[in-house]
Formats: C-alpha cells, sequence, structure tokens
C-alpha cells in the first residue's frame, strides 16, 4: 500500500532523446507526486511535481503525465542533453502519510 | 542563502561502534528529515522532526534515533553499527514538513562500517 514502484532501473539514450521513467502506486489517498534529481555526489534537488488534479504538467523540458484511474504517472524529457545524466526519484505523500514516500531511482545516461 | 549543510561528509566506523551525525537546515526552516540511501533500497524514511518534536517515523530499528534542537538543527544518532548500515544519509529541510513542499537536501553524510 505505501510503495511506489519505479522502472526502469536504468536507461541510456542518445542526445535528442525522450527518455520516460514511469511511477505506480497503489495508495489513492497520495496527492502530491514530485520527481527529484540527483547528480552524483550530490542530494536530490526536486524537478517537478504534481497533484492529481491535473493530468500533465510541463516545466521546460519536462513533462509530468498523470494518470489517476490507473494510478501511474511518469517522467518525460523532450531533447534530452548529456547534461540531464542524472539519478531520477519519483515519490508520493497524502493521506496519513506525512513523509515523502520515493521510488528506487532510474540512473539515466543521455549519450552525446 | 546557505543550503543544508551535513557533517562529517564522510566517515568509517566498525561494527559495534556508534555514530552521530549532524543537519543544519536552511535558515528558517523548522522541519528537518532524515533518509537512509542505498543501492538497493534506494531512499528510505527514518525520521521527521518539527520544532524539536519527532512528528514522524520510518520503519527502522531504535537503534536510530534521531532529535532536534531550539535552532532546528539535528542530528542522527546509530548505535551498534552492523555492517548494513553503511549507507549515505541525506537530511532534508523545508519550512513547515513535507505535506507543505518541496524537500531541500544536503548533500549528505557516507557512513562506511567494517
Amino acid at each position: 500500500q505505501q510503495q511506489v514502484k519505479q522502472s526502469p532501473q536504468s536507461l541510456i539514450v542518445q542526445k535528442g532523446g525522450i527518455p520516460i521513467i514511469n511511477c505506480a502506486y497503489e495508495n489513492t489517498a497520495f496527492d502530491y507526486f514530485p520527481w527529484y534529481q540527483q547528480f552524483p555526489g550530490k542530494g536530490p534537488a526536486l524537478l517537478i511535481a504534481i497533484r492529481p488534479d491535473v493530468s500533465e504538467k510541463k516545466e521546460g523540458r519536462f513533462t509530468i503525465s498523470f494518470n489517476k484511474s490507473a494510478k501511474q504517472f511518469s517522467l518525460h524529457i523532450m531533447d534530452s542533453q548529456p547534461g540531464d545524466s542524472a539519478t531520477y526519484f519519483c515519490a508520493a505523500l497524502g493521506g496519513s502519510q506525512g513523509n515523502l514516500i520515493f521510488g528506487k531511482g532510474t540512473k539515466l545516461s543521455v549519450k552525446p | 542563502k546557505a543550503g543544508v549543510t551535513q557533517t562529517p561528509r564522510y566517515l568509517i566506523k566498525t561494527r559495534g561502534q556508534q555514530v552521530t551525525l549532524s543537519c543544519s537546515p536552511i535558515s528558517g526552516h523548522r522541519s528537518v528529515s532524515w533518509y537512509q540511501q542505498t543501492p538497493g533500497q534506494g531512499l528510505q524514511f527514518l525520521f521527521e522532526y518539527f520544532s524539536e518534536t519527532q512528528r514522524n517515523k520510518g520503519n527502522f530499528p531504535g537503534r536510530f534515533s534521531g532529535r532536534q534542537f531550539s535552532n532546528s538543527r539535528s542530528e542522527m544518532n546509530v548505535s551498534t553499527l552492523e555492517l548494513g548500515d553503511s549507507a549515505l544519509y541525506l537530511c532534508a529541510s523545508s519550512p513547515g514538513g513535507p505535506l507543505l513542499g518541496e524537500l531541500f537536501f544536503g548533500e549528505g553524510s557516507r557512513l562506511t562500517v567494517l
């Protein structure tokens, strides 16, 4: 009930490609879904977040798609760049869950 | 504005010892959360403190404990260290807690237990 399942574990794309990272959750009380980006040697940093009252949110080259009925959400990175190479974590929060529950992360590598 | 500061950044301990990690949150932030990060388990929530009170606790044994001081600085302690405690320990601060928005993470304290 409290898990957030993230896939794939790792992803390699060419520069300009559109990597897609998927997450699924079970707890229907979750109402806040952020994505965090982590570079080696650094802590995670908030990239973009969505609430379930919208199906899509864009910020620059990053887009979250949200499917409430399927209890799934995904991150798309348009025109990916080598500088986007990092580990991406989805997370969820809400209901009686007062702390962020993170997926296990996706290591993205964007080749030049 | 200074970010979240964690000390020490790296440390090596042996089994059975104890360790104390420190976190200074962003000025004005009253909530501090701690996470354990390992390659196999990802980011796992340890506990959250708000105004010196533990408000939330994850599913870790009692060997893991924490506290928060009146200036919002926080410490976590791990006693009787085990090999499996080797991990990156991340501290995150926020103005009012995770329910109210973004967590700001420090760079972590990397603990190696030999």
